[in-house]
């Protein structure tokens, strides 16, 4: 299957900082890509849908200021969590449709689990 | 908006046995997709098996196998010859057509016991 890369698989920051998380698709072009979030022994929310060229999409109760997703290139989805704070731990996980099948199944990057003190 | 269910948070079975983990979903599509994904204790989601609604023919993936009765809306997976390595937790999804996020069930712990 197709091959998505998540950078960095683990940060720790401090209250009030912010944090960069890349999403690269690496031997597809992903026009779209999705960002999910997993707390503890639950299942997985999605938080936005990210569109190369043009804003992301939020969903409900997602804050589209706190988190700020871009997508310049076609390979290449950011996540920004800015002034975190603890309750923004949690495991984040991106997802791009392979175009070779159709855009009909969707490949995961292995996660980033962000620890906020 | 579609909805996923697995009625089953854990369950477990023999090393050789064979286990069916249960999926449920609510949609108001005609056509769409279904998914069962495994993610193990690294996290890594990985996918195990898709089905196409408009196929009748129930999909299958070396020992994996799914059940799926689209008038039911009802979607299972059959793990046969159950191996140590198939221990984590299963997630069934829903997707629509098109460029589309997946919806998930809250998943379904599978130990498998030696």
């Amino acid at each position: 299957g197709a091959v998505v890369s998540q950078h960095p698989s683990r940060v720790i920051c401090k209250s009030g900082t912010s944090v960069k998380i890349e999403c690269r698709s690496l031997d597809f072009q992903a026009t779209t890509m999705f960002w999910y979030r997993q707390f503890p022994k639950q299942s997985l929310m999605l938080m936005a849908t990210s569109n190369e060229g043009s804003k992301a999409t939020y969903e409900q109760g997602v804050e589209k200021d706190k988190f700020l997703i871009n997508h310049a290139s076609l390979t290449l989805s950011t996540l920004t969590v800015t002034s975190a704070h603890p309750e923004d731990s949690s495991f984040y996980i991106c997802s791009a449709p392979d175009p070779g099948q159709g855009r009909n199944t969707q490949y995961f990057g292995p996660g980033t689990r962000l620890t906020v003190l | 908006a579609q909805t996923v269910t697995q009625s089953q948070p854990e369950m477990s079975v023999q090393e050789a046995e064979t286990v069916t983990l249960s999926c449920t979903y609510d949609t108001s599509e005609n056509n769409y997709y279904l998914f069962w994904y495994k993610q193990p204790p690294s996290r890594q989601m990985i996918l195990v098996i898709r089905q196409e609604a408009y196929k009748q023919q129930n999909a299958t993936e070396n020992r994996f196998s799914v059940n799926f009765q689209k008038a039911a809306k009802s979607f299972s997976l059959k793990i046969s010859d159950s191996q140590l390595g198939d221990t984590a937790m299963y997630f069934c999804a829903f997707m629509k057509m098109g460029n589309t996020p997946l919806v998930f069930g809250k998943g379904t712990r599978l130990s498998v016991i030696a």
